[in-house]
C-alpha cells in the first residue's frame, strides 16, 4: 500500500519568490510519484514524475521536483513563483499493477503580488 | 485536439433521483477511472475500466454505478444520490495501467450539486 503526506494545505509566497511545497510517500514497492495541478473548477493536469533514472526531474512551467529515496520525499520546487502559478497543487504514488493513483490532500499555493 | 471530455460541467439533481455523468475520450486509451473530489480534499478513486475489466474499490459505495459501452466512452452512475455525494467527479484515462507509470489524462469534472 502507498500513502502520501503533503506538508502545509496553504502555501504563501510573494511573486518572484522561491516556492517549495513538501511531499513525502510510504510505499512497500519502488514508487513512481508525480506532481498534478489543479486550477479552479478544472480537472488536473500533470506537472511532472518520476519513474526511473535522473533523480531531478524538470516539468512545465519552470517546476521541478527531486526525488530523495533515503528522505521518501519528492518535493515541488519553482526558482520564482509567478501569479498564474496560484492552484491547487497534489502529489501522488504509485507502486505498480492495478492499484492506481493514491493522492495526497493538496497543497493551496497563494502567490502575493 | 486529442482530449478527455466530461459532460456536462454542472449537473444538479434532487435527493434520491438517478444521475447520470458521462466522459469520452479521444486518446484511445485502455483504462478510464472515475475519481471523487470533495471540497478541499484529495481525488477518491471510485473505480476504473481497463479495457471491458471494471475494478471497484473496496470502499466504494454500492450506490454508484460505472458502464464502459465501447473505448471511447465511460459513465457513471449514481443510483439514489444522497447530500454527501455532492462533489466533483473527474473522469481520467491512461494508456495503460498507472503502475507502468502511464500518466493520467483529467477531464474538466462535473459538479454534482444535491438539493
Amino acid at each position: 500500500a502507498q500513502s502520501v503526506t503533503q506538508l502545509g494545505s496553504h502555501v504563501s509566497v510573494s511573486e518572484g519568490a522561491l516556492v517549495l511545497l513538501r511531499c513525502n510517500y510510504s510505499s512497500s514497492v519502488p514508487p513512481y510519484l508525480f506532481w498534478y495541478v489543479q486550477y479552479p473548477n478544472q480537472g488536473l493536469q500533470l506537472l511532472l514524475k518520476y519513474t526511473t533514472g535522473a533523480t531531478l526531474v524538470k516539468g512545465i512551467n519552470g517546476f521541478e521536483a527531486e526525488f530523495k529515496k533515503s528522505e521518501t520525499s519528492f518535493h515541488l520546487t519553482k526558482p520564482s513563483a509567478h501569479m498564474s502559478d496560484a492552484a491547487e497543487y497534489f502529489c501522488a504514488v504509485t507502486g505498480g499493477g492495478a492499484d492506481g493513483l493514491t493522492f495526497g490532500k493538496g497543497t493551496h499555493l497563494i502567490i502575493q503580488p | 485536439d486529442a482530449m478527455v471530455i466530461q459532460n456536462p460541467r454542472y449537473q444538479v439533481t434532487q435527493f434520491g433521483k438517478p444521475v447520470t455523468l458521462s466522459c469520452s475520450q479521444t486518446l484511445n486509451h485502455n483504462v478510464m477511472y472515475w475519481y471523487q473530489q470533495k471540497s478541499s480534499q484529495a481525488p477518491k478513486l471510485l473505480f476504473h475500466y481497463y479495457d471491458k475489466d471494471f475494478n471497484n474499490e473496496a470502499d466504494t459505495p454500492d450506490n454508484f454505478q460505472s458502464r464502459r459501452p465501447n473505448t471511447s466512452f465511460c459513465f457513471l452512475d449514481i443510483r439514489s444520490p444522497g447530500l454527501g455525494d455532492a462533489a466533483m467527479y473527474l473522469c481520467a484515462t491512461s494508456r495503460d495501467r498507472t503502475g507502468t507509470n502511464s500518466p493520467l489524462h483529467f477531464g474538466n469534472g462535473t459538479r454534482l450539486t444535491v438539493t
